[in-house]
């Protein structure tokens, strides 16, 4: 079992250019969380999908958006890119259990996106 | 609003002596603590979650309602214990699951 990956491990773009990046969930899982993690932060929620929709969503613009697809997997997509936006993406990934809810979210490597 | 709170940055502590990486919450629901640690050029992975009540690499975390901590402890350290440490709270709602996570503390165990 890989555990969680995620493609690319690094990433350059411009201002205002437009990016996707993509999340493999361990095997077994059916749920993808993204984080943003800004250097010298800890990771902030940007959103949840299963059942591939988006189920939560933090305090993030419209610029962000996702989608799951029926295999689980799943894509962040940011539009129009600010410098701002250069951080560590990462991706986890859990399993819902009906009654109990959400288990443990396991992580991936991330993807390092530099806006210049 | 939730929040997790780690006061240090930074900490440093000789081997073989105890440490404590500190962690405080904020939260109006039954929390849910975990800590997290990143070892250098390896993935973010769990350590431990408060729920199990075990001790992962001689590391514990007790839970305090009434002063909303979640402190990490460890007797004695070991240099492979350096790494990066997050407290997360996690919010569970019907609709999904969230981790909120505080900024992290540097812990160096020198020799």
């Amino acid at each position: 079992d890989a555990g969680v990956t995620q493609s690319p491990t690094h990433l350059i773009k411009t201002r205002g250019q437009q990016v996707t990046l993509r999340c493999s969930p361990k095997s077994g899982h059916d749920t993808v969380s993204w984080y943003q993690q800004a250097l010298g932060q800890g990771p902030q929620f940007i959103f949840q999908y299963y059942e591939e929709e988006e189920r939560q969503r933090g305090n993030f613009p419209d610029r962000f958006s996702g989608h799951q697809f029926p295999n689980y997997s799943s894509e962040l997509n940011v539009n129009a890119l600010l410098l701002g936006d250069s951080a560590l993406y990462l991706c986890a990934s859990s399993l819902f259990t009906g009654t109990g809810g959400w288990e443990t979210q396991y992580f991936g490597p991330g993807t390092r996106l530099l806006v210049l | 609003a939730q929040r997790v709170t780690q006061p240090e940055k930074l900490l440093s502590v000789f081997k073989g002596a105890p440490v404590e990486l500190k962690c405080n919450y904020s939260y109006s629901g039954s929390p849910e603590l975990f800590w997290y640690v990143q070892y250098s050029r390896q993935r973010l992975q769990l350590l431990l979650r408060h729920i199990s009540r075990e001790s992962i690499k001689g590391f514990t975390a007790d839970l305090n309602k009434g002063e909303t901590s979640f402190h990490l402890k460890k007797p004695f350290a070991q240099e492979e214990d350096s790494a990066m440490y997050y407290c997360a709270l996690s919010i569970r709602e019907t609709s999904g699951s969230r981790l909120t996570f505080g900024e992290g503390t540097q812990l160096t165990v020198n020799p």
